[in-house]
């Protein structure tokens, strides 16, 4: 059975900085792109960011692109999500997903979902 | 970048049908999934590659598409079914990796 646990959610200040960690077990973890998808307080899904099995390559919606790094350790089947110069339109609650390979496409779909951790960016 | 669009709210009489849109160009090129989220809970995964039902999923949900919009139907609406369901697809840019999600619907079973 696919776990997706994620941590690190918390209470932080405009321009601060956070790091979510996304504990992964039940399937081959360096086999599997993983995913970032958050939802804002009351709102919408929004894709944040992505990471190919291997870690070489890595994407990230125009709203955190360059102030979020996506990472993961495939020795210890985590995956990171470092976000530096955090903004109130940051609140949400951050999802970690695993991306399940498709025959039609080569990018997949979100399959499996963990239960989120909530990151409250306010003063 | 893509947009999804769906209609906010639809309901639904206990055991009846309802059908769920979503419209967006990127529809023309890549498959929908659906998602559908309870209060309180992580989305779970109802459709995929347009009409493919994960293991688990009761055959009352089915997807089909047309053109630009994706539909999820209900057949025989329950009270579980209760719940809000956001479509997505890969992003229409074609870059790897990249998805959007529908504004999602909120479904009520009266």
């Amino acid at each position: 059975e696919v776990q997706l646990l994620e941590s690190g959610g918390d209470l932080v200040k405009p321009g601060g900085s956070l790091r979510l960690s996304c504990a992964a077990s039940g399937f081959t973890f360096s086999s599997a792109s993983l995913s970032w998808v958050r939802q804002a307080p009351g709102k919408g899904l929004e894709w944040v960011s992505a990471i190919t099995g291997s870690g070489a390559s890595s994407y990230y919606a125009d709203s955190v692109k360059g102030r979020f790094t996506i990472s993961r350790d495939n020795s210890g089947n985590t995956l990171h999500l470092q976000m530096n110069s955090l903004k109130d339109k940051d609140t949400a609650v951050y999802y970690c997903v695993k991306v399940r390979a498709a025959s039609y496409d080569s990018s997949g779909y979100p399959e499996n979902w963990g239960q989120g951790t909530l990151v409250t960016v306010s003063s | 970048s893509s947009e999804l669009t769906q209609d906010p709210d639809v309901s639904v009489a206990l055991g009846q049908t309802v059908r769920i849109t979503c419209q967006g160009d990127s529809l023309r090129n890549y498959y929908a999934n659906w998602y559908q989220q309870r209060p309180g809970q992580a989305p779970v995964l109802v459709i995929y590659g347009e009409k493919n039902r994960p293991s688990g999923i009761p055959d009352r949900f089915s997807g089909s598409s047309s053109g630009s919009t994706a539909s999820l139907t209900i057949t025989g609406a329950q009270a579980e079914d209760e719940a809000d369901y956001y479509c997505n697809s890969r992003d229409n840019s074609g870059n790897h990796l990249h998805y959007v999600f529908g504004t999602g619907t909120r479904v009520t079973v009266l």
